[in-house]
Formats: structure tokens, C-alpha cells, sequence
């Protein structure tokens, strides 16, 4: 079966630095998204991965690994406004998104 | 405005009724997505379509229907509401370039009571 598999809630300081970890089972795979969601919003797109390795953008970077069906989000120099669920998610062959429950990145000063 | 829209954003609806869930976007996108999301759960996708008449089923369509007559419009209708179905409904569109990113409207909240 398809699967994706991410902690529930993780806590951090600010100014400090993040990793949230993905695992997936997809019948095939045409990518990794993550997607940041405030609470009562909808999720908007951070980023995508469909090679191996790290992206960087500003203070989000993500990093994928296909052969071992893994990826993360670091987030650095943590801000308030950094308190979201973030939503790791794989594209399948039918380029259909199979998505994580989220996690719940809570930010304390 | 451009955008994706979806109205209502509240709805309070009894079992046993029918209720419809709009979304409106004016990027011109082909494909259109609708998905619930639960506590615990990730989003799942109800509904999507390619293009206008072209609708197909996700992985939870039980109890609801979509149509598309024009590109812009993706109305999602809850023929015989249940309580399984109070849920935070979101539409979502993207255009198959690029990263294929889905843009989300801001979501219905539907309890059915």
C-alpha cells in the first residue's frame, strides 16, 4: 500500500534549528512535496524534491533520498511565525499527492 | 481577485440534506482537486479532474459527486449529508508543468449535525 510517515509534533526554540523527517511508500514516486498549513489556513507549497539530494531556499532547505524513501525539512534560525503543521507529501505514477497526517511544529521563545 | 475561492467557508448543515461546495479559480489551471482533511489524517483526496467534463474518483468519493462545465469551476455536492462527513473540505488546482504544485483555497469547515 501507499504510505507516508512523519512524527506528530515536534518542539523547538526559537533561533534554533529543525529537521522533520518523512519516510514514504508510493507505487512509484514522481516527487516529494512539503507544504507548511497556520493553523485554520490552507497548506501553501514550500518545496519539491524529485532528485536526490538537498534544495536550499532562504531558511527552509529539504533533502530527499529515493533509495531509502526519506526526506526532511530543516528549518533554521526558527521564528514565531515558524509554529505551523507541516505536510510532507509523494507523488505517485498517477501523479496523484499521497500526504502525511503533518506535524506540528511547535515554536517556544 | 485571481486566485482559488471556495464558499462557503462555514456550513452548518442537517443529515439527510444536500449540500454543494464551490471553488473558483481564475488561474485558467486544467486539473482540479477536491480533499477533506481530519484530525489524524493527512488530506485525502474526494474528487479530481484533468479538464471540463473530465472528473474522476480519489481515494474517499463515497457520498459525493462533482462536475466541471467550465475549466474555472469545480463544485463538490454532498448528496445525503452524514455526520462522517463534517470535515474540512479543500479544493486545490495546478497545471501540469513544471513542479505540478497544487494552490489551495482557503477551505469550507461543513458539520453535519
Amino acid at each position: 500500500g501507499q504510505n507516508i510517515d512523519q512524527p506528530t509534533e515536534m518542539t523547538a526554540t526559537e533561533g534554533a534549528i529543525v529537521q522533520i523527517n518523512c519516510t514514504y511508500q508510493t507505487s512509484g514516486f514522481n516527487g516529494l512535496f512539503w507544504y507548511q498549513q497556520h493553523a485554520g489556513e490552507a497548506p501553501t507549497f514550500l518545496s519539491y524534491n524529485v532528485l536526490d539530494g538537498l534544495e536550499e531556499k532562504g531558511r527552509f532547505s529539504s533533502f530527499l533520498s529515493r533509495s531509502k524513501g526519506y526526506s526532511y525539512l530543516l528549518l533554521k534560525e526558527l521564528q514565531m511565525k515558524d509554529s505551523a503543521s507541516y505536510l510532507c507529501a509523494a507523488r505517485d505514477s498517477n501523479y496523484q499527492l499521497i500526504w502525511g497526517a503533518g506535524t506540528k511544529l511547535i515554536i517556544k521563545p | 481577485d485571481a486566485g482559488i475561492t471556495q464558499s462557503p467557508r462555514y456550513k452548518i448543515t442537517e443529515t439527510g440534506r444536500q449540500v454543494t461546495l464551490m471553488c473558483h479559480q481564475t488561474w485558467s489551471h486544467s486539473y482540479m482537486f477536491w480533499y477533506r482533511q481530519d484530525l489524524g489524517h493527512g488530506l485525502r483526496l474526494i474528487y479530481y479532474s484533468a479538464a471540463a467534463d473530465i472528473t474522476d474518483k480519489g481515494e474517499v468519493p463515497d457520498g459525493y459527486v462533482v462536475s466541471r462545465s467550465k475549466t474555472e469551476n469545480f463544485p463538490l455536492t454532498l448528496e445525503s449529508a452524514t455526520r462522517s462527513q463534517t470535515s474540512v473540505y479543500f479544493c486545490a488546482s495546478t497545471q501540469p508543468s513544471g513542479t505540478y504544485e497544487q494552490y489551495f483555497g482557503p477551505g469550507t469547515r461543513l458539520t453535519v449535525t
